[in-house]
């Protein structure tokens, strides 16, 4: 049974780093066919992708907020590690990490969601 | 980047009638890589469609995906109280990945 947790603060000041950790079971991040994401959603809106990592270590970002971001993994811990930096008040938003499966063909990968952890909300405020 | 447009913004329908769902992108979405999400309050999404009509693990046969190109279409044959919520669609034949802006399915 795959399943995912988010954590980190809910509280971050303007101009400041979120650090937030995707804990999952279920699944190795050392095997292939694997895909760990991060998904937003800003309160009443849309959802918003933001980032993947890969068994291989392969790694995407949204091309808007590439310079903002920073995606990692801990195999040992089961772990995936999201950074944004220069936070602003419209990062508000809940947090989604997410198991992702995918095609790979034109020499990349391709994701959908299957698994979502169930968020964690972090306000952006002074 | 490619845009999704979801329509209608809200649909209101009774127990038992027909949902009908439409996403249209702004570019052609490489080999269906389409798929359809359900949220309901205070919930993560949940995957319905991928593939453009490949059914998730556990979906019931009565929500059904197609289309092709730039038009998809989500189908709910008949309605159960626990499809009320709202769905999105959501492109990955593409970086970055994007979303439409939802269709909320509410109880007339």
């Amino acid at each position: 049974q795959i399943t995912l947790k988010e954590s980190g603060p809910t509280l971050v000041k303007p101009t400041q780093t979120l650090t937030l950790t995707c804990t999952f079971s279920g699944f190795s991040l050392d095997t292939r066919d694997v895909g760990v994401g991060w998904i937003r959603q800003p309160p009443g809106k849309a959802l918003e992708w933001l980032a993947m990592i890969y068994w291989d270590d392969q790694k995407r970002y949204r091309p808007s907020l590439e310079s903002r971001l920073t995606v990692t993994k801990d195999i040992s811990k089961n772990q995936v590690v999201l950074t944004m930096t220069n936070m602003d008040p419209v990062d508000t938003a809940t947090y989604y990490c997410v198991h992702s499966t995918y095609d790979f063909v034109w020499g990349s990968y391709w994701d959908w969601f299957d698994y979502w952890g169930p968020g964690t909300l972090v306000f952006v405020s002074s | 980047e490619i845009m999704l447009t979801q329509s209608p913004g809200t649909l209101s329908l009774s127990p038992g009638e027909r949902a009908t769902l439409s996403c249209g992108a702004s570019q052609i979405v490489r080999s269906n890589y389409l798929a359809w999400y359900q949220q309901k309050p205070g919930q993560a999404p949940r995957l319905l469609i991928y593939g453009g009509s490949i059914r998730a693990t556990g979906v019931p046969g009565r929500i059904s995906g197609s289309g092709s190109g730039t038009d998809f279409t989500l189908t709910i044959s008949r309605l159960e109280p626990e499809d009320f919520a709202v769905y999105y669609c959501q492109q990955y034949g593409s970086s970055p990945y994007t979303f439409g802006q939802g269709t909320k399915l509410e109880i007339k």
